[in-house]
Formats: C-alpha cells, structure tokens, sequence
C-alpha cells in the first residue's frame, strides 16, 4: 500500500522560512516523479512543484518560483519542499503526491497533508 | 495563469447522471491528452478518478465517465448515489509546462 506522510508544517512569520518532508512507502520512490499541491482554507486546489525521478529537472508554479525549491533524496524514500520568503498567501495544506502519467501531468496517491500558517 | 473554469456546484437525485463541465483554453485542455478529474470528500485527501481525458484508474466506478470537445472538459457520474457527494477538480497540463486545476464543483446529491 502506498503511503506518504509529510511532516514539517508549522506557524511561521511572513518573510520566514520553512522545510516540508514527506516519507514515502509501499512503491518504488525512485522510479516515480513526485510533486506538491496546496489547497488554501476552503478554497481549491492548486500544483506547487513536480520534480523528476533522478532530480535533476524539477517544475514550479509561477506564484513560488524563485522562492521554493522542490528535491528529493531517493536513497531515504523521501520528498523535500524548501519555503522561503513566505507570504500570507502561502497559507495552505500541503499535499505530497505521486504521480501518475508523468511528472506534470496528474497524481494517484496523496499524503494527508501538512499545514503551513503564514502570520504575524 | 487562471484556473479553469467549473461551475460551483450541481446537484442530482440518486440514479440521476450529472455533468460537470471544466473550460479551458487552447493552451491548457484544448491543446493536452493529460485532462484529468479528482473526487475530495470533505477532511480528505483528493482521489484521482479520470486520468487522460476519459481512462479510469484501477478501482474506480465505471459509473464515471469523461470525455473533451475543444476546450471543454466534462465529467459525467451516472446512477448516482450517496456516496459521491464531493467536490470535484478537473486538472489539465498546459503549454508552457505547468499544472493547472479548476476551481472545483460542489456536488449534492439531493
């Protein structure tokens, strides 16, 4: 069974940084793209970042380019988010998601999600 | 870029077929094979439901079905029932090598 939990949510002033982590299982971490999604608080969903099996090309949404950085580290099963320069509209829930066509194309499996307040 | 567009919400009787239509452009649904669907029930993580237009995953219902005419993308659950009270996103790459969701439906099963 495919499992992703994610970690590292939190309360952080804007401007601040923070660090999200998500502890895949039950497949082959290193054979799939991965990615994130956020919904803010009663609103939609919204793609954050895909990066590729090896790493080395990763894709961001225009609203955290430049301040987010998606990695991976395939020998411990598990996905990275950095947030840097947060803003209040970075408030969201965090999903980790494994793709499943391709890496920006949909995703098949979902953690539940780590939240991330962005306040003074 | 915008989000695709979705009506708010739809409602139906049980058995009832609904369809909830998601609206694009050229550069995002009617240029892409990659038109996908998600089910959230509320406190949940989203469930993929139709992936590439109109395939459905392993475990879905053959009660949902999907299909796309230009830049129109809809998803039609027939016979249906309690259960699939939800909201629902439709999701679509695009042109320039992005990811992009619809602002969702609210479906009532009534």
């Amino acid at each position: 069974e495919v499992q992703l939990l994610e970690s590292g949510g939190g309360l952080v002033q804007p401007g601040g940084s923070l660090r999200l982590s998500c502890a895949a299982s039950g497949f082959t971490f290193s054979s799939n793209p991965m990615g994130w999604v956020r919904q803010a608080p009663g609103k939609g969903l919204q793609w954050v970042s895909s990066i590729v099996q090896s790493g080395d090309r990763t894709y961001y949404a225009d609203s955290v380019k430049g301040r987010f950085s998606i990695s991976r580290d395939n020998s411990k099963n598990t996905l990275y988010l950095q947030m840097n320069s947060l803003r209040a509209e970075d408030t969201a829930l965090y999903y980790c998601a494994k793709s499943f066509r391709g890496v920006i194309i949909n995703f098949d499996s979902w953690g539940q999600g780590a939240l991330v307040t962005v306040s003074s | 870029q915008s989000a695709l567009t979705q009506p708010a919400s739809v409602s139906g009787s049980p058995g009832q077929s609904i369809t909830i239509s998601c609206t694009g452009t050229s550069s995002d649904v009617g240029g892409s094979k990659f038109v996908s669907w998600y089910q959230q029930h509320a406190g949940k993580a989203p469930k993929l439901m139709i992936s590439d237009v109109s395939n459905r995953p392993s475990g879905v219902s053959n009660r949902f079905s999907g299909s796309k005419s230009d830049n129109t993308a809809s998803l039609t659950i027939s016979g249906l029932q309690a259960e699939d009270e939800a909201d629902y996103y439709c999701s679509s790459n695009t042109s320039s090598g992005t990811l992009i969701f619809g602002g969702g439906t609210k479906l009532t099963v009534l």
